[in-house]
């Protein structure tokens, strides 16, 4: 069945550092992976998505890669501030009638100050 | 913040009882996904209505139904409740259903908790 992988569960940076996450899909099909963010109790956030016609996208501090034929895709924090202490889930949708969306396990991404 | 909101924001429920939660999406979005997220979880996608039909579902058994209005806002309903339905539930509105990717902008979800 469809599924994706993310890791690390967790992860501790020093503020300035750059943080990656990683995520694997099964579903060939997929073509669009967006990031979101969620704090303690709150709302997953989108912060940034990619389409599998593109193989890298970046907006400000934030980029998110796409390698269709490995199915990886990953988000990368340059610059980590400690605002950026949040949950971190990618997800996957595919070509059906319905974009529902599959979700990785989430990181928990701690930036230390 | 999206324009998508919840109601009510907590709940509690004994086992057996039924429950019913509120989505209102954001202006212009035809299509409402629900989602369910237990704690320390991923969402998982429970189904989505699109011009108040069900537009595919995930794998919950039929207690979980719903429904979608003329103007596109929807409910969630959970009938014979058990403990492991307690979680928060999320609606996500977007544009419209399909294989094109439309970005899902999520709600602050309902925190329901079945005793």
């Amino acid at each position: 069945g469809e599924n994706v992988e993310q890791h690390p569960s967790t992860l501790s940076v020093q503020e300035g550092d750059s943080a990656v996450i990683k995520c694997t899909y099964s579903d060939s099909a997929s073509n669009y992976f967006p990031w979101y963010k969620q704090e303690l109790g709150k709302r997953p956030q989108l912060i940034i998505d990619i389409r599998s016609n593109v193989g890298e996208k970046k907006d400000q501090r934030i980029a998110v890669t796409l390698n269709k034929t490995a199915k990886h895709f990953s988000l990368h924090i340059t610059e980590t501030q400690p605002e950026d202490s949040a949950v971190y889930f990618c997800a996957a949708s595919g070509k059906s009638a319905t974009n529902k969306l599959i979700f990785g396990t989430g990181t928990l991404l701690a930036v230390q100050p | 913040e999206t324009g998508v909101t919840q109601s009510p924001t907590h709940l509690i429920k004994t086992r057996g009882q039924q429950v019913t939660l509120r989505c209102s999406s954001q202006s212009g979005h035809n299509t409402v996904s629900w989602y369910q997220q237990a704690l320390g979880q991923g969402p998982q996608f429970i189904f989505q209505y699109y011009r108040e039909e069900e537009n595919g579902r995930g794998n919950f058994p039929p207690r979980f139904s719903g429904l979608q209005f003329p103007n596109y806002s929807s409910e969630l309903n959970v009938n014979a409740l058990e403990l492991d339905d307690s979680a928060l539930y999320l609606c996500a509105s977007s544009r419209s259903s399909g294989g094109r990717g439309d970005t899902q902008y999520f709600g602050p979800g309902t925190r329901l908790t079945v005793l």
